[in-house]
C-alpha cells in the first residue's frame, strides 16, 4: 500500500460524458502526477500539480483538466468522452524534492 | 522529440540473471528511474541513477551511462514473483517530471 489512494476504482460511462476523478496523495506529499495509460502501454504523463499550483503539462488533451486544492487531495476532469479515452488513469505523489514517486492503484475508465 | 527504448518483452528462467536495456534521447536529463508494475496494479519504484555507474539493491541492480544515454537494469537470482512489466523512466526537468518508456514484460520460466 502506497498511502495514495484513488477513487472510484472502475467507472464505466458514455461516449460524450463527463467523468471526474479523485486523488488523496501520500500524507505531507505536495506533488501529485497524473498518468494515463492504456491497455498494454506506457504510462503516458498528463500533469503535475505541487502545492496547489501546476508545474509541468505533458500530452494532456484540451477536453481534460486537472486542479489540486488546498488540502492537496487532486481531481482529474475528463469531458466529452470518447471510446479512445478508455484507460487505467494512474495518480502518483512525492515529496517534492524526491525521485520516487508513488503510485495509487489507479482508476479504470470504460467508455462504450 | 523524446524517447525511451527499451525491449518489449524479455523471457528468462527461475534463478538465472537477466537485463533490461534502456536508451534515452531527452531534452533534459536528471537521472534515470526504474519501475515494476505487475498486470492489474500499480507501478512501484525500483531504483533511481542520477550519476554514472552501478546501483545495487538486493537481488536488483541499476546502471547508467550519461555518455552513452544508456542505463540497464539487472534482475539476480530470478523468481516467478519477478514477472511483470518493468519501465524506465528520466527525469527531464526541476519539476521531477518523468518520460517514460513503454514498458518491457518480463517472462520468467520454471
Amino acid at each position: 500500500d502506497s498511502g495514495v489512494t484513488q477513487t472510484p476504482k472502475h467507472l464505466i460511462t458514455a461516449t460524450g460524458q463527463r467523468v471526474t476523478l479523485r486523488c488523496s496523495p501520500r500524507s505531507g506529499d505536495l506533488s501529485v502526477y497524473w498518468y494515463q495509460q492504456s491497455l498494454d502501454q506506457g504510462l503516458q504523463f498528463l500533469i503535475q500539480y505541487y502545492n496547489g499550483e501546476e508545474r509541468a503539462k505533458g500530452n494532456i488533451l484540451e477536453r481534460f483538466s486537472a486542479q489540486q486544492f488546498p488540502d492537496l487531495h487532486s481531481e482529474l476532469n475528463l469531458s466529452s468522452l470518447e471510446l479512445g479515452d478508455s484507460a487505467l488513469y494512474f495518480c502518483a505523489s512525492s515529496p517534492g524534492q524526491n525521485d520516487e514517486q508513488y503510485f495509487g492503484p489507479g482508476t479504470r475508465l470504460t467508455v462504450t | 522529440g523524446q524517447s525511451l527504448e527499451q525491449p518489449s518483452e524479455v523471457t528468462a528462467v527461475e534463478g538465472a540473471i537477466v537485463q533490461i536495456n534502456c536508451t534515452y534521447q531527452t531534452s533534459g536529463f536528471y537521472g534515470l528511474s526504474w519501475y515494476q508494475q505487475h498486470d492489474g496494479g500499480a507501478p512501484t519504484f525500483l531504483s533511481y541513477n542520477a550519476l554514472d555507474g552501478l546501483e545495487e539493491t538486493g537481488r536488483f541492480s541499476s546502471f547508467l551511462s550519461r555518455s552513452d544515454s544508456y542505463g540497464y537494469l539487472l534482475l539476480q537470482e530470478l523468481q516467478m514473483k519477478d514477472s511483470a512489466s518493468y519501465f524506465c523512466a528520466v527525469r527531464v526537468d526541476s519539476n521531477y517530471q518523468l518520460i517514460w518508456g513503454a514498458g518491457t514484460k518480463l517472462i520468467i520460466k520454471p
